[in-house]
């Protein structure tokens, strides 16, 4: 069974800081990863997604690699602002492509 | 509506009750996806549509646990015999694509979910 860890739990910058976010996964066989953002009482906007035979995805201030063989990708967020306060989430899809497995999420404060 | 819309927003159910959640998705979306996510946690997947049909619904935790889309756009999800462990977030969401693989960002939306809460 595909289980995603995400570390740290939580984390909290003061404004200006670069900031990466991990998420490890265990089964390698999928088709893509996304990253996505909730905030609280919101549903979820997806920022960046992978495909398995892609290394990294960039949009704005946000960079995402993926090393699929290792199991792992990571969220860079350059700049970070107040604005960025949310739990950020990554989920792998696998299984006929139709669904998700999702972590747990890292929730992230930045501090003015 | 430009996005996804589910109703009700909240929901307080006595145990034991039924219920059933609403999910208008993004008008000719080809796919609806249900999630269930407990506070604290990630979404975790119930079940998935393509048009009407319920290709997958190998994550409804028990039988009490009933989806439908029968015309291929509103879905509903019904909670039979309520229990507290029932207590979530709802989440539901619909793509464009008939799958996720090859997908791109941003093809898939999510609503704002339905909190249930079962006293």
């Amino acid at each position: 069974k595909q289980e995603v860890t995400q570390i740290p739990a939580a984390l909290s910058v003061p404004e200006g800081e670069n900031l990466v976010l991990n998420c490890s996964f265990t089964d390698s066989a999928i088709y893509n990863l996304q990253w996505f953002r909730q905030d609280p009482g919101k549903g979820l906007t997806s920022l960046l997604l992978i495909q398995s035979s892609q290394r990294e995805q960039t949009s704005g201030r946000l960079n995402a690699s993926l090393d699929k063989s290792s199991g792992r990708s990571t969220l860079y967020i350059a700049a970070s602002q107040p604005g960025d306060s949310a739990t950020y989430l990554c989920a792998v899809t696998k299984t006929s492509g139709s669904r998700l497995t999702f972590g747990e999420g890292t929730q992230l404060t930045v501090n003015p | 509506g430009a996005g996804v819309s589910q109703s009700p927003r909240y929901k307080v159910a006595k145990r034991g009750q039924d219920v059933a959640l609403r999910c208008d998705p993004i008008s000719g979306h080809v796919s609806l996806f249900w999630y269930q996510q407990a506070l604290g946690q990630g979404p975790e997947f119930l079940t998935y549509f393509q048009n009407e049909a319920q290709l997958d619904k190998s994550g409804l935790p028990s039988d009490r646990f009933f989806a439908e889309r029968p015309e291929g756009s509103v879905s509903t999800l019904k909670i039979q015999r309520t229990q507290q462990e029932d207590s979530a977030v709802y989440l539901c969401a619909s793509s464009p694509r008939r799958t996720l693989q090859g997908a791109r960002t941003g093809e898939l939306f999510f609503g704002e979910g339905s909190r249930l809460t079962v006293l």
